[in-house]
């Protein structure tokens, strides 16, 4: 099955500067990567995601870029605000249901 | 995206009692449902698929006697935790599928067996 590796398990940085988590997927098949942002006690909610047809896509502050020959993708977060400060997965997923990865904690300090 | 509730949120109870979790897809008829476990500072980890009018896929290493899957309708799905144990705390979340692949995930319900 597939597996997704996640890079760092936990990140802090200053307001106004760029964070970038990585992840890696085992499953040359997995066609399908979508990033949550989770705070603490609430759900995952779905940030961005980007198919294997696309190799980068940026939503505002939110970008993640997709190198499929590396198996690899990345969620970059510019300019940002203490209101980022959550636990961010990535996910990936081909002909069967999404593998997460173990997380990231960011923490963007004022 | 597909809105999804849960309920209840929070849940306490006794060791050896039986906890049930509902979780609706209020905008779309899900044939699927997902159930995800997580335990505090880790990962979510996919416990079932909910398949309505037949029985759940369950896991490796999950327990199918012990959590309980009921997919009556196309709008609800049941997570029945039997004879819970304080292991058995945990943050449980249901979650619906979309078109295109996404998962849109309930509040969850945090359980405590105590």
């Amino acid at each position: 099955g597939e597996n997704v590796e996640q890079h760092p398990s936990t990140l802090s940085v200053q307001e106004g500067d760029s964070a970038v988590i990585k992840c890696t997927y085992s499953d040359s098949a997995s066609n399908y990567f979508p990033w949550y942002k989770q705070e603490l006690g609430k759900r995952p909610q779905l940030i961005i995601d980007i198919r294997s047809n696309v190799g980068e896509k940026k939503d505002q502050r939110i970008a993640v870029t997709l190198n499929k020959t590396a198996k690899h993708f990345s969620l970059h977060i510019t300019e940002t605000q203490p209101e980022d400060s959550a636990v961010y997965f990535c996910a990936a997923s081909g002909y069967s249901t999404l593998t997460f990865g173990k997380g990231t904690m960011l923490l963007v300090s004022p | 995206g597909a809105v999804v509730s849960q309920h209840p949120s929070r849940v306490i109870c006794k060791s050896g009692t039986s906890v049930k979790i509902e979780c609706r897809s209020l905008d779309f008829q899900a044939t699927t449902m997902f159930w995800y476990r997580q335990f505090p500072k880790q990962s979510l980890m996919l416990m079932a698929t909910s398949n309505e009018g037949s029985k759940a896929t369950y896991e490796q290493g999950v327990e199918k006697d012990k959590f309980l899957i009921n997919h009556a309708s196309l709008t609800l799905s049941t997570l029945t935790v039997t004879s819970a144990h304080p292991e058995d705390s945990s943050f449980y979340i249901c979650s619906v599928g979309g078109r295109t692949g996404e998962l849109f995930f309930g509040e969850g319900s945090r359980l405590t067996v105590l």
